[in-house]
Parts: structure tokens; sequence; C-alpha cells
């Protein structure tokens, strides 16, 4: 069974700095999705980011990028000039390319940013 | 606008009163998922639907049931519900074609079973 890891329940970070989140997943599987998920206070679920397996190129969306080592399996998500509006929970998760359509989430990990 | 709903946004309840979740979605996806958040547990899957008249269960089906008679409508049933089924629960869909592997989410309904 495939599993996720995210092991900083909470950061923090200065407005305009940069952070990076961390995300490790467990699967014997060679293609399959990974995706980047935001939950505001609103509690609503906003994808951020989502990236193929059996791509190289390491996925891009305005202030929000990968890093994809698919060897190591791990998948962090580096948020560039943090906005408050960026203070949310944001959860990793995995999906297989063939199957379910099962998506497998990660315990999350509550961001801060600071004024 | 594309969009999943959830209906209701929150409730309170007692346990053993059954209890009716639904969700709707408008894009015609075929595949349609129940999940249940909870602190430190991320989102578990409890039933999904890859189509009309076609559900299985996900990680966590117990005291839930599931049914989708519509394409869009795919109803979350609590028939004797417990405590321990307080959480925040969402309703996701997707396409079996391309684009499949995103899913979009309704705005959650949070559950208290006093």
């Amino acid at each position: 069974a495939q599993t996720v890891t995210q092991s900083q329940p909470e950061m923090s970070v200065q407005e305009a700095e940069t952070v990076t989140l961390s995300c490790t997943y467990d699967t014997s599987e060679n293609n399959y999705y990974l995706f980047w998920y935001k939950q505001p206070p609103s509690r609503q679920m906003i994808l951020v980011i989502r990236q193929e397996a059996y791509k190289q190129q390491n996925a891009t969306e305005n202030r929000f990028s990968v890093n994809f080592q698919k060897a190591a399996k791990s998948f962090s998500l580096k948020i560039s000039d943090s906005q408050l509006g960026d203070t949310a929970m944001y959860f990793c998760a995995f999906m297989k390319h063939l199957g379910n359509n099962d998506m497998r989430f990660g315990a999350g990990t509550r961001l801060t940013v600071k004024p | 606008e594309a969009q999943v709903t959830q209906n209701p946004r929150y409730l309170i309840t007692v346990t053993g009163k059954k209890l009716t979740v639904t969700c709707s979605q408008n894009m015609n996806h075929e595949y349609m998922s129940w999940y249940r958040q909870d602190p430190g547990l991320g989102l578990r899957q409890i039933y999904y639907s890859m189509n009309v008249e076609v559900t299985d269960k996900g990680d966590v089906p117990e005291g839930y049931k599931v049914s989708r008679k519509e394409k869009r409508n795919f109803p979350l049933i609590l028939e004797s519900p417990s405590p321990n089924q307080t959480s925040l629960y969402f309703c996701a869909s997707s396409s079996q074609g391309a684009g499949h592997e995103t899913q979009y989410f309704g705005p959650g309904t949070r559950l208290l079973v006093l």
C-alpha cells in the first residue's frame, strides 16, 4: 500500500521569504501522480500543484514549485515570496496512474506566514 | 461554474439518529469519492464510485453507506452515527478521461455526533 509522510506538522515563515515543505512517499509503482493541496481556514481543499512521475521536469505554478526526486521518493513544495494568504494547512497526496482514483494523503503541514 | 456541492455544511446530531450528507457535481464526472479528515491523519477515503451503480469500499468504510443512482449525486449515509464519526467530510469528483488525476473537492461538511 502507498503511504505518504509529511514530517513537519507545523512551519512558519516571514512574509516575502521562501519556505520548503517536505513530503516523502512509499510505493512500488513506476507511474503515478503527486499533488500538493492547500486547505485555508475556510476548510476548502484547493489544488496547488501536481506532478506526473514520468516527467522529469519539476512542476511550477507561479510562486509554487516542487522538487521531485523519484529515486528518493521525495516531493517537496517550495513557496517563494510568501504571502499572508498562503497561511493554511498543506497536504501532500499520491495517486496511482491506473487504479480507482484513490488518493492517499499525508497528515499535513500547518504553515503560518508572519507579517 | 464547475463545482462540487455538499449539504449540509454543518451538522450536530445524536448517537443513533440516521443522517444523510448529500454531494452533487455538475462536471459530468464518472468518479466520485468520500473522505473524512481527522487531526494528524490527513484525509482517508471512505467509499468511492467509478460510475452509476458502481461503488466500493475505501480505507475506512465501517459505519457508512453510499449510493450512486445518478451520475451527479453521491450521498453519504450514516445509518446509526456514533461519536467516533465526528469529523470533517469531503466529497470529491474527477473524470475518467484526460485530467482524471485531478480531483475536485466540495467545501466540506463538519459533523458532530453527541
